[in-house]
């Protein structure tokens, strides 16, 4: 049971450059989210899923765009890379509703990416 | 828009003192969650409270929350160079969005 599993885990772009990050997690999670640390900024919210097709914006969503084909997928785009896309990018997901665990967040390791 | 703020944003204890962060946040919820953060690693959920709940133990942490004044605080007990990390707060928008505050940096000297 590997939990979230974010790849890569480090990258480095060229500006203008395109990339897709893959979250995976195997738990059976209906909601996944994509969020960037920055320093001194917390967790920023990207975007979010809540099944299999679904998508929506959350803080910061300008530049990226996300897909969720598969319910233990959920992909983040950058489309052309620009140096204020630099950042740590996690990966989370969590079952759906209420229960006694039902709304805590479990976190992949993080891609650290860098655009020149 | 940030959610929660964590006060103070750093804090330096030595090994055995007790170790005290807090969290404002600005609208209605119905649960707090407290998260840990290691250095170059994802976070980690320590515990979470409820609305109606005023105060919840889990090992050597302490979490109280006020609704009134929309504050929650997470007390760790005998603290241990291990504990040494960031601490986020965290309360949910809407009925699907986890927001964060910024953290605060703990740090446990021997």
């Amino acid at each position: 049971n590997a939990g979230v599993t974010q790849t890569p885990k480090f990258r480095v772009l060229k500006t203008g450059q395109s990339m897709t990050l893959l979250c995976a997690q195997d738990m059976n999670h209906e909601y996944m989210y994509w969020y960037r640390q920055d320093p001194g900024m917390g967790l920023r919210l990207i975007h979010y899923s809540v099944g299999e097709g679904t998508t929506a914006k959350g803080e910061v969503p300008d530049g990226y765009n996300v897909s969720r084909l598969k319910k233990q997928n959920f992909l983040l785009g950058l489309e052309s890379a620009a140096p204020s896309q630099t950042s740590v990018y996690f990966c989370a997901s969590r079952r759906q509703g209420v229960s006694s665990d039902g709304e805590k967040l479990f976190f992949g390791s993080g891609t650290q990416l860098s655009v020149l | 828009s940030q959610q929660g703020e964590e006060d103070p944003q750093a804090l330096s204890i030595q090994e055995g003192e007790n170790a005290t962060m807090n969290c404002s946040y600005k609208t209605s919820i119905n649960n707090l969650q407290w998260y840990r953060q290691n250095s170059g690693r994802g976070l980690v959920h320590l515990i979470l409270i409820r609305s109606n709940e005023r105060e919840k133990h889990s090992g050597r942490l302490r979490v109280t929350l006020d609704t009134s004044k929309k504050s929650s605080s997470l007390l760790i007990t005998a603290s241990r160079a291990a504990d040494t990390a960031s601490y986020f707060c965290a309360t949910i928008q809407g009925a699907q969005k986890l927001v964060f505050g910024q953290g605060t940096r703990l740090t446990i000297n021997p």
